[in-house]
């Protein structure tokens, strides 16, 4: 068991470029959430899988935003024509039950 | 909808004295977990404790313990023989038991432990 990983840690692009993080969740996990935090912010939802099916999105996911999880393992966050205030730390996190495990994060700056 | 709330964005405290960071929440759930999360500077979030809603007895880890009120909607921490290790921002975190894992966070304590 090596955790929840992330990748990239840190991205950095340009307004108006689609960008796209991907998580690994604890093997086994069926659960997977993707939070953004802001800075001198607490973590706020933004979406949540079970296995493969994506079952709740926050109102904070825009249409540029999307999510997925093929097969019910990784998952990748995609947020299209980026704006400077997507610039935030995403997390994600995985669940077999009440606890979640948080990953490292991806943080993203949008120039 | 569920809130949570941190009033002290900042504290600090000399090592091997004793802390306690505050968590206000407001819910109309019988039903719930409240937690509290460690996130030390650039480094990822872990558990520190966690409480279920319905047990009256608080919970305890080691050096955390809380102080749980349910009427009061009050989750306080308290840290006792603070170490230099537990520098970090602090979030109180609250969750419906059929949203397994996926919690409302407060904005963060940051918690500084003084040599």
């Amino acid at each position: 068991d090596t955790g929840v990983s992330q990748d990239p840690r840190h991205k950095i692009t340009k307004r108006g470029q689609n960008v796209t993080f991907r998580c690994d969740p604890i093997s086994e996990h069926n659960r997977l959430y993707w939070y953004r935090q802001t800075l001198g912010q607490g973590p706020e939802f933004l979406t949540y899988f079970q296995n493969e099916a994506q079952l709740e999105k926050s109102r904070l996911l825009s249409d540029r935003f999307s999510a997925e999880r093929p097969k019910g393992s990784f998952s990748t966050l995609e947020i299209q024509r980026t704006e400077q205030g997507d610039s935030a730390m995403y997390l994600c996190a995985s669940s077999a039950s009440v606890q979640a495990y948080f990953g490292p994060g991806t943080r993203l700056t949008v120039t | 909808a569920q809130t949570v709330t941190q009033s002290q964005p900042e504290m600090s405290v000399q090592e091997a004295e004793t802390v306690t960071l505050s968590c206000t929440y407001d819910t109309s759930e019988s039903n719930y977990y409240l937690f509290w999360y460690k996130q030390p500077p650039s480094r990822q979030m872990i558990l520190v404790i966690r409480q279920e809603a319905y047990k009256q007895q608080n919970a305890t880890e080691n050096r955390f313990s809380v102080n749980f009120q349910k009427a009061a909607k009050s989750f306080s921490l308290k840290i006792s023989d603070s170490q230099l290790g537990d520098t970090a921002m602090y979030f109180c975190a609250f969750m419906k038991p059929l949203n397994a894992g996926k919690s409302t966070f407060g904005d963060g304590t940051t918690l500084t432990v003084k040599p």
